[in-house]
């Protein structure tokens, strides 16, 4: 059984450009949630993605904005790339009140 | 608003001594309460969770917590260290089982020979 899988898992731009993080959410699951994780803080939550439409936010800018298909699976899209946003991103898949479970993650560098 | 505190940004203990991670939180409601860990260059894995019942709650790999209403902490506890345990550790909490997550700063568990 699959778990949450996330692609590139490493990728390099550079300032103002535009970027694309893809999820697949663990077998079952229909809620996909990502998060932020800078160098040695603890992850802070983007958003929330459920039956397609983004249900939570966070407090990041507009820049931010996601998606989530008909089978599930949900990309995080970053534009005006800021060297800030140099963080790995963390995608997490749940059902039904049933706790997160984390992919590997996209580690984001921005020169 | 929510937040998590970790108290000990690294704690370092010897190779089969017990550890005791500190948590606390900070919530106007009911709340759930996570320990997940992550090793090197990996996503988080969740250790253990508190989302109603028993205050003692057993994880995976032989960690425990134990949730404390009145002084609003989960203290994540290990009677016995191994190499392999040497992670970063981060407490968290919902309002929600589907709800966002929001964690602490983590803390590094470094075991030392």
């Amino acid at each position: 059984d699959a778990g949450v899988t996330q692609s590139p898992t490493h990728l390099i731009k550079t300032r103002g450009q535009q970027v694309t993080l893809r999820c697949s959410p663990k077998s079952g699951h229909d809620t996909v949630s990502w998060y932020q994780q800078a160098l040695g803080q603890g992850p802070q939550f983007i958003f929330q993605y459920y039956e397609e439409e983004e249900r939570q936010r966070g407090n990041f800018p507009d820049r931010f904005s996601g998606h989530q298909f008909p089978n599930y699976s949900s990309e995080l899209n970053v534009n005006a790339l800021l060297l800030g946003d140099s963080a790995l991103y963390l995608c997490a898949s749940s059902f039904w009140g049933k706790p997160q479970h984390f992919g590997d993650g996209t580690r984001l560098s921005i020169l | 608003a929510q937040s998590v505190t970790q108290l000990d940004s690294q704690v370092p203990v010897f190779e089969e001594a017990p550890v005791e991670l500190r948590c606390n939180y900070s919530s106007s409601v009911s709340v759930y309460l996570f320990w997940y860990v992550q090793y090197p260059n990996q996503g988080l894995q969740l250790l253990l969770k508190y989302l109603s019942g028993s205050t003692l709650v057993k994880g995976i790999n032989g960690f425990e917590a134990e949730f404390n209403k009145s002084q609003t902490s989960f203290h994540l506890r290990k009677p016995s260290v191994h190499i392999s345990d040497t992670a970063e550790y981060f407490c968290a909490v919902s309002e929600g089982r589907d709800d966002k997550i929001i964690f602490g700063k983590g803390t590094r568990l470094h075991i030392l020979p």
